[in-house]
Parts: structure tokens; sequence; C-alpha cells
């Protein structure tokens, strides 16, 4: 399994566009690259995922250059209600039809008013 | 419905109980994992069920036991655990879909456990 490096945490003031970087420099070809946010005492949520370029949905962008060694989750306009820990995962489906990711460390997301 | 149900909330047992936790889904998913999370941790995977058989165990100590009685139900049996065990407990569910490359997992609200 491909491992993550992610910053450990990050600060940022309301309103402010984040980007949190990962790296994963020994993905696989059939990799995907996943982020979840987790808040305290919860289970974490699916935020977005891709395999290259970039993604966008209603919350965040993922942006992947060509050679899929990083990764960048772009919050934009963060409010206080996205201080929470974000992980960055890689990982694909196995023959079985699951997938085994490995969480890395995580950022901690800081949003100051 | 997409939501995954962990039951209890809350868990405090001592060394010599025998208790299980469970774990729900009714996405028709047919992945079901078992994380486990120290505080200020990231979760790691402890077991993984595929099609209601037991396809990884990560090394997980006998004293905690699955069970996958239904391709909705998960459940966790514990028994003679030790105080580092413990933490939160999550569930999770996935498509397993022939075809799809990627699979979002869905996780439940966890279980915090106490061993005293």
């Amino acid at each position: 399994l491909a491992k993550t490096t992610q910053p450990i945490s990050m600060d940022s003031y309301e309103g402010q566009e984040v980007n949190i970087t990962c790296s994963h420099n020994n993905i696989a070809t059939n990799d995907y690259i996943t982020w979840y946010q987790q808040f305290p005492s919860q289970g974490p949520r699916f935020i977005i995922q891709g395999y290259k370029t970039k993604v966008t949905n209603e919350v965040a962008s993922l942006f992947i250059p060509a050679d899929r060694k990083s990764s960048t989750l772009s919050l934009p306009r963060v409010s206080l209600s996205d201080t929470a820990v974000y992980y960055c995962l890689v990982g694909a489906l196995n023959s079985g039809g699951y997938q085994k990711v490995t969480f890395g460390t995580g950022t901690k997301l800081q949003v100051i008013p | 419905d997409t939501e995954v149900t962990q039951t209890p909330k809350h868990l405090v047992m001592g060394m010599t109980n025998k208790k299980s936790l469970k774990c729900e889904q009714h996405m028709g998913h047919r992945a079901m994992y078992w994380y486990k999370q120290k505080a200020k941790k990231p979760p790691e995977l402890m077991f993984v069920y595929s099609y209601e058989k037991l396809s990884i165990n990560e090394s997980v100590p006998s004293r905690f036991s699955p069970e996958c009685p239904n391709s909705s139900l998960l459940n966790l049996h514990l028994h003679a655990l030790q105080p580092e065990d413990s933490a939160l407990y999550l569930c999770a569910s996935s498509q397993n879909k022939e075809g799809r490359k990627n699979n979002e997992q869905f996780f439940g609200p966890g279980t915090r456990l106490t061993v005293l």
C-alpha cells in the first residue's frame, strides 16, 4: 500500500482558500486518491476522490499532477465548521471487491475567526 | 438510506466481561470493515468482510472476534479485553460491484469503548 505524507497541522482564517498537499510517491497504477474529513468522536466522511488531473464537487477540488506522486485538496472559503482532521488515502479495489486502505497521519485544520 | 449505524455509542466494560458491538447498513454494500482509532491517531484497519466472508484480519488479537451474520450486519465480539484496547471502534461499508475502480467507504459514528 502506498504510504501518504501530509502536514500535521494547518491554520487558516475564515473565508480563505485552504490547500492541503499529500505526497504519495509509491502510488500504484490502479490506485485512486481519496480524501476524508473527520470531526472529533465521529467517523470519517468522504470528501472527494480522483485518479488524475482535476476533480471538483460541491465542497472541494482535488488537483493531481501528471506523475500522480502528490495531490492537493483545495477547500474554498473555509468556515469554522471546516475545522477537522483531513486524511489522504491511496488505494484500489482488489479482486475481492473491497478496498484495503491505510490512513496517514492526517492534517489537523484549524479555522480561525 | 446512506447511513451506517453503530450500537452502542458508548461502552464501559471490565477485563473479564463479554460484550458485542453492532454495525448495520442498508445500502446494499457487500464489503464491511472494522477499524480501531486511538485518541489523536488515524483509524487502523482491523477486519474486512466481503460478501459475508472474512477477507482481511490485520493480525488482530483473538480477544476480538468479528462476525457477519448477513449482508447488512457486522458484529464485533469482545472478550477479556485489556485497558489498552480502549478506543473508538468504527464500522464502515462500501460497494464492491464488479467493474468499479474506486470505492468510497461510508463510516458509522463509532462506539467509544472503555476497558477498566
